[in-house]
């Protein structure tokens, strides 16, 4: 039972350039989340979905794109990468408590 | 949009009793949940209180007041190995789930 999987663990990215981080989940759960972790701070809502095609915008959706095309998949997009974007990323799904991945280390130099 | 308070760290002694504070204020609310988050880890489950009162499992137990918007979580027996961050995140009515920044506790010999 794999629960909560992201891709890539780690990743470097240029600035200006793209990338889309993958999540999944086997749990047939409704609710998705993206969240992103700055060093020593709390977790901050990028997006979430309530449930395929649905999506709605959270506290820091700024410079990020999602979809929700099925209820296992909710990737997470990048576009024009800015250091600012420099943090590790956690993907949760739930019905009642959420369940993490085990993030994405994402670095824009 | 909602407001979430916790201290930002706390320093208790193995054996003893820590209760970590939440207060928090909701454009909608959904129960209130606590996370637990060692260093470089994924934030993991630990309790969730929807109706007023005390909610026990084992040595942790949660405490909510919908009226004051106010929660706490109790540990009880401290141990080394509840060196972690702790989150507060009440759920919203239209399923988003928002964290508080999380206090950092550090339980010492």
């Amino acid at each position: 039972n794999a629960g909560v999987t992201q891709t890539p663990k780690f990743r470097i990215l240029k600035i200006g350039q793209s990338m889309t981080l993958q999540c999944t989940q086997d749990m047939n759960h409704n609710y998705m989340y993206w969240y992103r972790q700055d060093p020593g701070m709390g977790l901050k809502l990028i997006y979430y979905s309530v449930g395929a095609g649905i999506t709605d915008k959270g506290e820091v959706p700024n410079g990020y794109n999602v979809s929700r095309s099925t209820t296992e998949d909710f990737p997470l997009r990048l576009e024009l990468a800015a250091p600012s974007q420099t943090s590790v990323y956690f993907c949760a799904s739930s019905d009642f408590e959420a369940f993490f991945g085990q993030g994405t280390r994402l670095t824009v130099v | 949009g909602q407001n979430i308070d916790q201290p930002t760290e706390m320093t208790a002694t193995e054996g003893a009793i820590v209760q970590i504070n939440c207060t928090y204020q909701t454009s909608g609310f959904n129960g209130l949940f606590w996370y637990q988050q060692h260093a470089g880890e994924a934030p993991t489950f630990l309790s969730y209180n929807v109706l007023d009162g005390l909610e026990e499992k084992g040595r942790f137990s949660s405490f909510l007041s919908r009226s004051k918007g106010y929660s706490y979580l109790l540990l009880k027996e401290l141990q080394m190995k509840d060196s972690a961050s702790y989150l507060c995140a009440p759920g919203g009515s239209q399923g988003n789930l928002i964290f508080g920044k999380g206090t950092k506790l550090s339980v010492k010999p």
